[in-house]
């Protein structure tokens, strides 16, 4: 069964870093391209980056380039996201999500919450 | 302001069949596959349609999709209220170098 386990969230004043984990279990992590994908608060999904399957391509959201970078260990079946200058409008759930196929997001992780504020 | 477009909600009735729809350029749904996802509140979104048309295994056959030029379609037959959720679509965008969602069209079945 394909498991994908987010951690790392939590609240993060302006300004400041975090760094999100996504665990991976039930497949074959380096055969696919690994995403992060975020919802704000009533609002509606958005991708943030992606990551090929070994690594050696990445691209990102034009709001969160220079500031979020994604990487991941395929020994380790892990991907990760750091983020830095946080800002009020990445406050967002963000999910772990894979992709077997351009935007076609197969499987996703519960979500966890990134809290920007004061 | 998402990418893709689509109507912020819709509704049916059970039984009846609904459509949404979602509207984008040449430069993503005009060259690349179509996806669909469905959303319940608080819950991770959930592969329902890929490639325009295809569904994953478990997915009813009462969900249809479709695309034509720069537009894509999906439909749900025989209604029932465990549909409403949000759904949205999604596509490859080459300009933009990565996958781009639309904002989301909120379905109530009355």
């Amino acid at each position: 069964e394909v498991q994908l386990v987010e951690s790392g969230g939590g609240l993060v004043q302006p300004g400041g870093s975090l760094r999100l984990s996504c665990a991976a279990s039930g497949f074959r992590f380096n055969s696919y391209w690994m995403n992060w994908v975020r919802q704000a608060p009533g609002k509606g999904l958005e991708w943030v980056a992606y990551i090929k399957r070994d690594g050696t391509e990445t691209n990102y959201v034009d709001s969160v380039k220079g500031r979020f970078r994604i990487s991941r260990d395929n020994a380790r079946n892990s991907l990760y996201l750091q983020m830095n200058s946080l800002r009020a409008e990445d406050t967002a759930v963000y999910y772990c999500a894979t992709e077997n196929g351009l935007a076609r997001f197969d499987s996703w992780g519960q979500g966890i919450l990134v809290t920007v504020s004061s | 302001q998402s990418v893709l477009t689509q109507p912020p909600s819709t509704s049916g009735t059970p039984g009846q069949k609904v459509t949404m729809s979602c509207s984008g350029s040449s430069s993503n749904i005009g060259t690349n596959y179509v996806c669909w996802y469905q959303q319940f509140p608080g819950t991770a979104p959930k592969l329902l349609i890929y490639r325009n048309n295809e569904r994953p295994s478990g997915v009813p056959d009462r969900f249809s999709g479709s695309k034509s030029g720069t537009s894509a379609s999906l439909a749900i037959s025989g209604l029932r209220s465990e549909d409403e959720a949000d759904y949205y679509c999604a596509t490859w965008d080459d300009s933009l170098n990565g996958p781009v969602f639309g904002g989301g069209t909120e379905l109530t079945v009355l």
